[in-house]
C-alpha cells in the first residue's frame, strides 16, 4: 500500500530565505508525483509535475526533485514571498492518486 | 472549457439523510476521483474510476458509494449521513500518459459539507 508523508507539518520562515520542502513515499512503482498549493478555504492548484523518468522540473523560483530509488522528493522555493504562504502538497501517481497531509508554510514579513 | 464541475457548493444534512454530490468534467478524461480533506489530514482518497464502467475503493470507502455513470459523471453517495462525513469533499479527473507519465490533474472547487 503506497503511503505518502511530508515532513515537516508547518513550517515558518521569514521573508527571503530560501526553503526545502520534504516529501517521501514507500513504493517507488510510480508514473509521476506531482506538487501542489492550496490556500485556505480553496481547491488545489498544480505547481510541478516529475515524470518518473525524470529527476527534477523548474517554474520560477520552484523547482522540484525526485529521486525514486529512495523514494523521495523535494521541493525548492527560492526568496521566499509573503505570498508563498499556503499549504503545499505532494501526491504519487501509480493506479491511483495518493497525497500526503500537506506541509503549511507560513513566510513572515 | 468549464473544467470539473461539483454541485453543490454547500450542504447541511441532519443525520441519518442522504445526498448525491455530482462531478461532471468536460476533457475527455478517463480517470475521475472521490477525496475529502479534513484539517490536518491532507487529501483522502474515498474511491476512484479508473475508465468508464469501472469503480475502486480508495483508502476510506466506507459509508459511500459511487456511480461512473458515463465518461463525463462521476458521483458520491452518501447513504445515511453521519458527523463523522463532515468534511470538504473534492473530484478530480486526469488524463494519464502511461508510456511517459504525463498527466494533469484537475481539480473541482469542492463541496462543504455539514452533517449534524
Amino acid at each position: 500500500k503506497q503511503e505518502v508523508t511530508q515532513i515537516p507539518a508547518a513550517l515558518s520562515v521569514p521573508e527571503g530565505e530560501n526553503l526545502v520542502l520534504n516529501c517521501s513515499f514507500t513504493d517507488s512503482a510510480i508514473y509521476n508525483l506531482q506538487w501542489f498549493r492550496q490556500d485556505p478555504g480553496k481547491g488545489l492548484t498544480s505547481l510541478l509535475l516529475i515524470q518518473s523518468s525524470q529527476r527534477e522540473q523548474t517554474s520560477g523560483r520552484l523547482n522540484a526533485s525526485l529521486d525514486k530509488s529512495s523514494g523521495r522528493s523535494t521541493l525548492y522555493i527560492a526568496a521566499s514571498q509573503p505570498g508563498d504562504s499556503a499549504t503545499y502538497l505532494c501526491a504519487v501517481r501509480d493506479d491511483k492518486i495518493i497525497f500526503g497531509k500537506g506541509t503549511r508554510l507560513h513566510i513572515l514579513p | 472549457n468549464a473544467g470539473v464541475t461539483q454541485t453543490p457548493k454547500f450542504q447541511v444534512l441532519k443525520t441519518g439523510q442522504s445526498m448525491t454530490l455530482q462531478c461532471a468534467q468536460d476533457m475527455n478524461h478517463n480517470s475521475m476521483y472521490w477525496y475529502r480533506q479534513d484539517p490536518g489530514m491532507g487529501l483522502r482518497l474515498i474511491y476512484y474510476s479508473a475508465s468508464e464502467g469501472t469503480t475502486d475503493k480508495g483508502e476510506v470507502p466506507n459509508g459511500y458509494n459511487v456511480s461512473r455513470l458515463n465518461k463525463r459523471e462521476f458521483s458520491l453517495r452518501l447513504e445515511s449521513a453521519a458527523p463523522s462525513q463532515t468534511s470538504v469533499y473534492f473530484c478530480a479527473s486526469s488524463a494519464l500518459d502511461r508510456g511517459h507519465g504525463n498527466e494533469k490533474l484537475f481539480f473541482g472547487s469542492g463541496t462543504q459539507l455539514s452533517v449534524l
